[in-house]
Formats: structure tokens, C-alpha cells, sequence
């Protein structure tokens, strides 16, 4: 079975600053997608951004990128010029292909300070 | 255009009750899914549908829980008799099936609290 590792409790960082979230995940597939959705106190969880395994290119998405290392199966994200609505929680997320079961980390939970 | 509408979006109930938590789904989406979210567990998949037809129930706890979708614009997910274990916020998703993998619209959310 896949799993999905986010080793950050908590982070925190103050606005404007970059930031880098963590996500580790197992899985003998070759081909899958990996997402980070985030959930701000509103509780309504909402993609941020999204990567399919078999692109080498990195996934960008305004000030939001992720660098994913394939064969260290690792998918973090990148938060460029912080800003205060960017506290939530970060949930990274693997879904194999041909599948529609998203397996999610525990989460981490990002404040940014003014 | 409306999101996922979820109802109620905070339930209080004693142990032994039934509860049901309703879905509307995004219109035209024909994939919908029930999460559970507790800080023990994080985020599972319950339960989910293809063009109203369950296609992946091994998510579900027990046979207390059940859910259906009578309709292209309308699920349940029904848990009778409730226990104080369930208390957790349950998530509906939905999307369309052939769209982008993986983009899931999730609603607001029903936090359940069994006493």
C-alpha cells in the first residue's frame, strides 16, 4: 500500500519569507500523480498544485512550486513571498494512475506571521 | 457557480443516535467521495461513487456506517448507532471522472460530535 510522509508537524515563518514543506512517499508504481492540497481554518480543503510522475519538469503554479526527486520519492513544496493567507494546512497527497483514491499525509501546519 | 454544499455543519449527538450527513455535489460532476478527518488518523477515504454507482467501500469502519447516491445531485452517509470513536469531520468531494486526476472540490465539511 502507498503512504504518504510529511516528517513537519508545524512550521512558521513570517511574510514574505520562502518557505519549504517536506513529503516523503512509498510506492512501487511507476506511474502515479502527487498533489498538495491545502485546508485553511475554513476547513474546505483546496489544491494547490499538481505533478504527474512520468514529467521531469517540475510542477509551478505562481509562487507555488514543488521539486520532485523521483527516485528518492520525494515531493516537496516550495512557498514563494509568503503571505498572511497562506496559513492553513498543507496536506501532500499520491494517487497511481488509473486510480482515483488519493492517499493523503498527516499534514503541516503553516503559519505565516506578519 | 456553487461548490459542494454539505449538511449540517456541526452535528452534536449522544451515543446511539442515528446521523446522517447530505451532500450536494458540484453539478456535472459524476464522481463523489466521503472523507473522514481526525487528528488521529488524518484524512481516510470512506466511500466513493462513479455516476452514482459505489465503487470503493473498504474505506467504510463498520457496518454502522452507510452511504448512498439515490441521484446524480445528492448523497448520504448515514451512521447508526453513532459512537463518541466517530466524532471527526466528514469531508465530501467531488469531480469529474475523465477531468484532471485528482482534483478533488471538497465541501465545508461536517464536524460530528457523539457524546
Amino acid at each position: 500500500a502507498q503512504t504518504v510522509t510529511q516528517s513537519q508537524p508545524e512550521m512558521s515563518v513570517q511574510e514574505a519569507e520562502t518557505v519549504t514543506l517536506s513529503c516523503t512517499y512509498d510506492t512501487s508504481e511507476n506511474n502515479y500523480y502527487l498533489f498538495w492540497y491545502k485546508q485553511p481554518p475554513s476547513r474546505q480543503m483546496i489544491l494547490v498544485i499538481r505533478q504527474e510522475a512520468y514529467k521531469q519538469q517540475n510542477a509551478t503554479e505562481n509562487r507555488f512550486s514543488v521539486n520532485f526527486q523521483k527516485a528518492a520519492k520525494s515531493f516537496s513544496l516550495k512557498i514563494s513571498d509568503s503571505q498572511l493567507g497562506d496559513t492553513a494546512m498543507y496536506f501532500c497527497a499520491f494517487m497511481n494512475q488509473g486510480a482515483q483514491k488519493l492517499v493523503f499525509g498527516q499534514g503541516t501546519r503553516l503559519t505565516i506571521n506578519p | 457557480d456553487a461548490g459542494v454544499i454539505q449538511s449540517p455543519r456541526h452535528e452534536v449527538t449522544e451515543m446511539g443516535q442515528e446521523v446522517t450527513l447530505r451532500c450536494k455535489p458540484i453539478s456535472g460532476h459524476n464522481s463523489l467521495f466521503w472523507y473522514r478527518q481526525t487528528m488521529m488518523r488524518g484524512l481516510e477515504l470512506l466511500i466513493y461513487f462513479n455516476n452514482n454507482v459505489p465503487i470503493d467501500d473498504s474505506g467504510m469502519p463498520e457496518d454502522r456506517f452507510s452511504a448512498k447516491m439515490p441521484n446524480a445531485s445528492f448523497s448520504t452517509l448515514k451512521i447508526q448507532p453513532s459512537e463518541p470513536r466517530d466524532s471527526a469531520v466528514y469531508f465530501c468531494a467531488s469531480s469529474l471522472q475523465g477531468g484532471h486526476a485528482g482534483e478533488l472540490f471538497f465541501g465545508e465539511g461536517s464536524r460530528l460530535t457523539v457524546l
